[in-house]
């Protein structure tokens, strides 16, 4: 699976967009851009994924540029509990069954009153 | 409720000891995941069993163990624990499908051990 880099903390004010950057350079045509957050001691939850349209579901938007080597979650109107570990992470869908996914170390967002 | 039951959500044991987790996944999941997370560390992978039969190892200890079960529950066995060991222990479970697009998590179990 291809690597990730992503700024290892953030802060938005509340009510404003929270946009979190994401590197995946090495990214190969058949692999998917996932997020997962995790707020603190829960497990990590799924947020949105997508592999080379933006998308878009009632928690977030994903921009994925035109080269896929960066995409870009956005969190239209964050609020306090919007408070966690963002994670991006770059793996394949194959058949057969499901491999693991692979968290490098996220982005920690913290939303400011 | 994510649909992963994981039990115990807490667990205090002393050094040297066995404990079982045990992981209920989702309805329809056939793959079921194990991650560890010491504090302040990140998720790291253990090990995955679809449908019965081990699938992919990861940083998992020989001091560790898992199964998944004809009911596709599944536990993961720590003996001769240390305090290193303590952390959250994670389940995640998954659909297998081309489409797949969710891991769903459990809430964990926080082991401590003393």
């Amino acid at each position: 699976d291809a690597k990730t880099t992503q700024p290892p903390s953030m802060d938005c004010a509340e009510g404003r967009a929270a946009n979190l950057p994401c590197n995946h350079s090495t990214i190969s045509g058949n692999e998917y851009v996932y997020w997962y957050r995790q707020i603190h001691s829960q497990g990590p939850q799924y947020i949105i994924h997508g592999l080379k349209n933006n998308e878009t579901n009632e928690m977030a938007s994903l921009i994925i540029t035109e080269d896929r080597k960066s995409s870009t979650l956005i969190l239209p109107h964050a609020t306090l509990r919007d408070t966690a570990v963002y994670y991006c992470i770059v793996r394949e869908i194959s058949s057969g069954s499901a491999r693991q996914l692979t968290f490098g170390s996220g982005t920690q967002l913290t939303v400011l009153p | 409720d994510s649909g992963v039951t994981q039990t115990p959500k807490h667990l205090i044991t002393a050094t040297g000891q066995r404990v079982t987790l045990r992981c209920s996944p989702r309805s329809g999941d056939l793959s079921v995941y194990w991650y560890q997370q010491s504090l302040d560390q990140g998720l790291q992978f253990l090990i995955q069993y679809y449908n019965g039969e081990e699938r992919a190892k990861g940083n998992i200890l020989e001091r560790f163990s898992a199964q998944q079960f004809p009911d596709l529950h599944s536990e993961l066995n720590l003996s001769s624990l240390e305090l290193g060991d303590s952390a959250l222990y994670f389940c995640a479970s998954s659909v297998v499908d081309r489409q797949t697009y969710g891991y769903t998590f459990g809430s964990g179990t926080r082991l401590t051990v003393v």
